[in-house]
């Protein structure tokens, strides 16, 4: 079965210091995967696609289909990267659909 | 551009009401979602729309009904609100097929007591 796991609920790192958010998948078929952000009181916001392999605010995403990882990274953090982040999955035996991990709550704190 | 357009964006429900949350976009787009999101949980997926005119279950499906009332509209109703139903729901659209991602609206809190 496909699924999306997101090991760490909160992830807590000082102004300056590297992150990485983990995020590992489970599916038989060609995976494509996608980190979505949520900013405090905003909406869901597309972040990266692995398959444009683009780094966006900083953030970095390598897809390691041998390991079924795809670890967020940034090596500064900012104040303003403190949001909610999702890890998904697009499932493409399903109309698009996309299954999400449970979310990582990075704090940056100054 | 609105992108995904929902409503209400709070709503408290008495146990065994109903209410319809609606749900709009303008970027042409096939497909529609309804999510909801639960701390612990992340983001499951209630039904989907592949095109106007067709609907189907996801994840979590009971205890709601759906309406793809034209290529714009999607709709989720809650027939008889209960408690575990409490959270916040995302409406989201997509393009389809592609790689684009999801577009999403920015949530309804609800609240069923």
């Amino acid at each position: 079965a496909q699924r999306v796991t997101q090991p760490e609920k909160l992830l807590s790192v000082f102004k300056g210091a590297p992150v990485e958010l983990k995020c590992n998948y489970s599916y038989s078929g060609s995976p494509e995967l996608f980190w979505y952000v949520q900013y405090s009181r905003q909406r869901l916001q597309l972040l990266l696609r692995h398959i444009s392999r683009e780094s966006i605010k900083g953030f970095t995403a390598d897809l390691n289909k041998g390991e079924t990882s795809f670890h967020l990274k940034k090596p500064f953090a900012q104040e303003e990267d403190s949001a909610m982040y999702y890890c998904a999955l697009r499932w493409s035996g399903g109309y698009n659909k996309l299954i999400f991990g449970a979310g990582t709550r990075l704090a940056v704190h100054p | 551009n609105a992108g995904v357009t929902q409503t209400p964006k709070f709503q408290v429900l008495k146990t065994g009401q109903s209410m319809t949350l609606q749900c709009a976009q303008d970027m042409n787009h096939n497909s529609m979602y309804w999510y909801r999101q639960d701390p612990g949980m992340g983001l499951r997926l209630i039904y989907y729309s592949a095109s106007e005119g067709t609907t189907d279950k996801g994840e979590v499906p009971n205890g709601y009904n759906v309406s793809r009332l034209n290529k714009r509209e999607f709709s989720l109703r809650l027939e008889s609100a209960a408690p575990s139903q409490t959270s916040v729901y995302f409406c989201a659209s997509s393009e389809d097929p592609g790689s684009s991602g999801y577009t999403f609206g920015s949530g309804t809190r609800l609240t069923v007591v």
